[in-house]
Parts: structure tokens; sequence; C-alpha cells
């Protein structure tokens, strides 16, 4: 069965901080894989894309990271800020045509002063 | 928002009415989607579209019906509201490997 879990359910980390968030997935085929930030009231926004052949890409303070041999990744959150506060959807893709979108249940990360 | 607008944008009902929720997109995406939110479940689908007039269930797709007359419009239908329904609605384009962009979604409590 095509699933993607993720952990931890909720974080909460002082401002400034690091953390790193955990996504695992059984989709097959896999074409690639998104993290998205949901702020509180809002559709959920794509941070990164990564394909099969990718291990590490960046945006910002975010970065994360692909084995797709062990169908993990990682979302990490360099010195956090109040506005990370958000929750954080893995994404997986088969690829090509419609209803190919697999999603996490997400982590609510919270960030306090 | 990537040219995806809802509406409306909350909306209170009472059970056993009919809902429609309007998704409106710009992009001349192929593919719409429509899901719901609830918290422990994330993001599931109700239905899509893959064209104009061409349109497959999701995983929850009992209770809701859709339409998609025109490339730019895709409607979600509650035939007759259900408390079990209320929940937070987002469409959304894309997929076929390109990104998926969402609404900003439609909160719909069923009293």
């Amino acid at each position: 069965k095509n699933q993607v879990e993720q952990s931890p359910q909720s974080l909460i980390i002082l401002e400034g901080k690091n953390c790193t968030l955990q996504c695992n997935y059984t989709v097959s085929p896999f074409s690639n894989l998104r993290w998205y930030k949901q702020d509180t009231g809002r559709g959920p926004v794509s941070l990164t894309i990564m394909t099969f052949s990718e291990n590490t890409k960046s945006n910002g303070r975010y970065t994360a990271t692909l084995d797709a041999d062990t169908k993990q990744s990682s979302l990490h959150i360099t010195a956090s800020q109040l506005s990370d506060s958000a929750s954080y959807i893995c994404v997986v893709n088969q690829g090509t045509g419609a209803n190919n979108l697999f999603f996490g249940t997400g982590t609510r990360l919270t960030v306090i002063p | 928002d990537a040219g995806i607008t809802q509406s409306p944008r909350h909306k209170v009902t009472e059970t056993g009415t009919p809902v429609t929720l309007r998704c409106h997109q710009t992009e001349n995406h192929r593919y719409m989607y429509w899901y719901r939110q609830d918290p422990g479940h994330g993001l599931r689908l109700i239905h899509y579209s893959y064209g104009v007039k061409d349109t497959d269930k999701g995983e929850v797709s009992d209770g809701y019906s859709v339409s998609r007359s025109k490339t730019e419009d895709f409607l979600l239908t509650l035939e007759s509201a259900t408390s079990s329904q209320t929940s937070v609605y987002f469409c959304a384009i894309g997929g076929d490997n390109t990104e998926a962009f969402f609404g900003q979604g439609t909160r719909l409590t069923v009293v």
C-alpha cells in the first residue's frame, strides 16, 4: 500500500534552534518528493522538490534530504524563526497522470520565543 | 497563490441542506482536485478531474459529487450535508509531475 508517514506529529522548539522533520514512504513507483509548508488558515505551499537522483536540496534555511534506497526524507530547519511555526507536509508524487500524489499527515512545528 | 480562488471561504450550513463549493483557476491546468483536511488525517482526496467533463473518485468520495463544465471551474457539491462533512476543503491544480498548487481553503461547518 502506498503510504507516507511523518514524524514527529508535533514539535515545539525555541527560536534560533535547529530541528529535523522526518518522512518515510512506501510509494512506488516514485517520481519526486516535495515538502510543503502550511501556515494556519492557508493552503500548503511548496518548499522543495527532490527527484530520485537528488540527495540534498536547500531553500534558504530549509534543507531537504532524500535517501531513495531507504525511502526516507528529512527536512532540516536551521536557526528557526517564529514565522516557521506551521505544519510541514511531505508529499510523494508517483509520476505522470492525475491522482498520483500521496500525502503525509504533517508535522506541526511551533517555534516559541 | 498560482491563480486559484475558492469560494466561499467560510460557510455554516444545516444538516440535510445541499452545499456547493467552487474552485476557479486561471492557470489553464488540466488536472484539478478537491481535498478535505481533518486533524489526524492530513489531506484526503475527494474527487479529481483530468479534463472538462472528466472526473473520478478519490478515497473519500461518498456523499460528494463534482462537475467540471469549463477548464477553469471545478465544483464540489454536498448533496445533503452531514456533520461528518464539517472540514476544511482545499482545491488544488497540478500533478502529472508538476507542483501542486493549493487554494486558500474553505472552512465548512455543518450544524
